[in-house]
């Protein structure tokens, strides 16, 4: 699998926007770039996912830079219940099994 | 919405027991997984299930440990004799099919406490 790289942590405070990035200058041109996020003390649940794109969906946005050698995952209005650990993950178009997860970026939110 | 569920949530076992961890995929998945994360530790792969046969498997799922799909619903993982470094969250997974756009379900974990 492609490697990605996230910053370990980062803070926001409530109701704000967040951006989370993720690099993978690595990527394939069949690699989906998927976004996961664990809140405390439960498994990893699914945010959004794209290929070239820039996705929304009620969870989040997905912006896919044109290179697509980076991703920024947008929450646009923080919640305290946002605070998790938050996985960018590539998965090839034509054949993926399991997903590895990186360390990932701890969002803490502030109220 | 359908679901992965889990069960037990939380089981304390002491080292060299067998502990089985059951885990039922949501209904019209094709692939199933399990997954463990030590505490403070990042998620880490067990082993894939499709068509009754394990399709990979990582290092660290030795003989120790085994799948079965002992029925149409349940997905099991088994700790033949478990050591003190088994202590982790273990999450089953289910996904749909295996094309990269894909989402892959997982459940709210089994926390498997060794002593």
């Amino acid at each position: 699998d492609a490697k990605t790289t996230q910053p370990n942590s980062m803070e926001s405070n409530e109701e704000e926007p967040v951006h989370l990035p993720c690099n993978h200058s690595t990527i394939s041109g069949t690699d989906y770039i998927h976004w996961y996020r664990q809140l405390p003390s439960q498994g990893p649940e699914y945010v959004i996912h794209g290929l070239t794109s820039n996705v929304n969906n009620r969870m989040a946005s997905l912006a896919i830079a044109e290179d697509r050698k980076s991703s920024t995952l947008i929450l646009h209005r923080a919640t305290l219940r946002d605070a998790a650990v938050y996985y960018c993950i590539l998965r090839d178009l034509n054949y993926g099994q399991n997903f590895v997860f990186g360390p990932g970026t701890r969002l803490s939110v502030l109220p | 919405e359908p679901e992965v569920t889990q069960t037990p949530s939380h089981q304390v076992t002491q080292m060299g027991q067998e502990v089985i961890l059951r885990c039922v995929p949501i209904s019209n998945h094709l692939y199933f997984y399990w997954y463990r994360q030590i505490l403070g530790q990042k998620v880490e792969f067990l082993v894939s299930f499709y068509n009754n046969e394990i399709s990979e498997k990582s290092e660290i799922f030795d003989d120790q440990f085994s799948v079965e799909r002992p029925d149409g619903s349940n997905f099991t993982l088994k700790i033949r004799s478990t050591k003190l470094e088994d202590s982790a969250m273990y999450f089953c997974a289910s996904i749909k099919g295996l094309a990269g756009g894909e989402t892959q379900y997982f459940g709210p974990g089994t926390r498997l406490l060794v002593l």
